[in-house]
């Protein structure tokens, strides 16, 4: 069973560019979310995706925006990059939100790691 | 708001036991989580406890959870060198999303043979 896939794993972009990166969840899983990784805040959520419907968002700026397609597919955009954006971009995906059970635990990917010159 | 802390960094001998600690303050927390992440990798599901539980055993983790304190470790018995990485403990709310996660700092664990 393929694992959660992320790409690009990484890039180098310029400061003010955009940047697209996407995620394809585990065969089954419906739900995404969306995590970043700096040295400086450590692991901060972003959003989570669930039936194309953005669920829970984090405290991140306006420029951070994401989305869900039909076949569970998510993609998230940063627009007008700052050099604080430079962070691993973490993927997870799990069943579906609201069940009680902890066996439906996030799987994460391997990560985006973007780099802002 | 929810806060996690952990220890940054524990140095063991291969054949050792490792304890990693974590502290939390969300009294809601209902999943507590450790994740292991290699380096260049994503993070990896070591093992989760319910919060009405006080102590779980998966081969050579044993987690063990204080509710009072909000005191949450990991054991790891016979540690060996690819046991070396970065260890997260994460609490999920009952309030909050389902997949919201907050995370610890992140304990390094250097296993010296």
């Amino acid at each position: 069973k393929a694992g959660v896939t992320q790409t690009p794993r990484y890039l180098i972009k310029t400061r003010g560019q955009q940047v697209t990166l996407s995620c394809s969840p585990i065969s089954g899983h419906r739900s995404v979310s969306w995590y970043q990784q700096t040295p400086g805040q450590g692991l901060q959520f972003l959003f989570e995706y669930f039936s194309e419907t953005q669920r829970n968002k984090g405290n991140f700026p306006g420029r951070f925006s994401g989305r869900q397609f039909s076949n569970s597919r998510s993609e998230m955009n940063v627009s007008t990059l700052e050099l604080g954006d430079s962070a691993l971009y973490l993927c997870a995906s799990s069943l579906a939100p609201g069940l009680t059970s902890g066996a439906n635990v996030l799987t994460f990917g391997a990560g985006s790691r973007l780099t802002v010159l | 708001g929810e806060d996690v802390e952990q220890s940054l960094f524990l140095s063991v001998r291969e054949g050792d036991s490792s304890v990693i600690n974590c502290t939390y303050t969300d009294s809601s927390s209902t999943y507590l989580y450790w994740y292991k992440q290699e380096p260049g990798a994503g993070l990896q599901l070591l093992t989760y406890i319910f919060s009405n539980m006080d102590m779980k055993q998966d081969q050579r983790l044993t987690v063990l959870l204080n509710k009072k304190d909000k005191h949450l470790s990991l054991r790891i018995a016979d540690t060996q060198t690819g046991d070396s990485a970065i260890y997260f403990c994460a609490e999920r709310g009952e309030n909050t999303g389902f997949q919201k996660l907050v995370f610890g700092t992140g304990t390094r664990l250097l296993v010296s043979p």
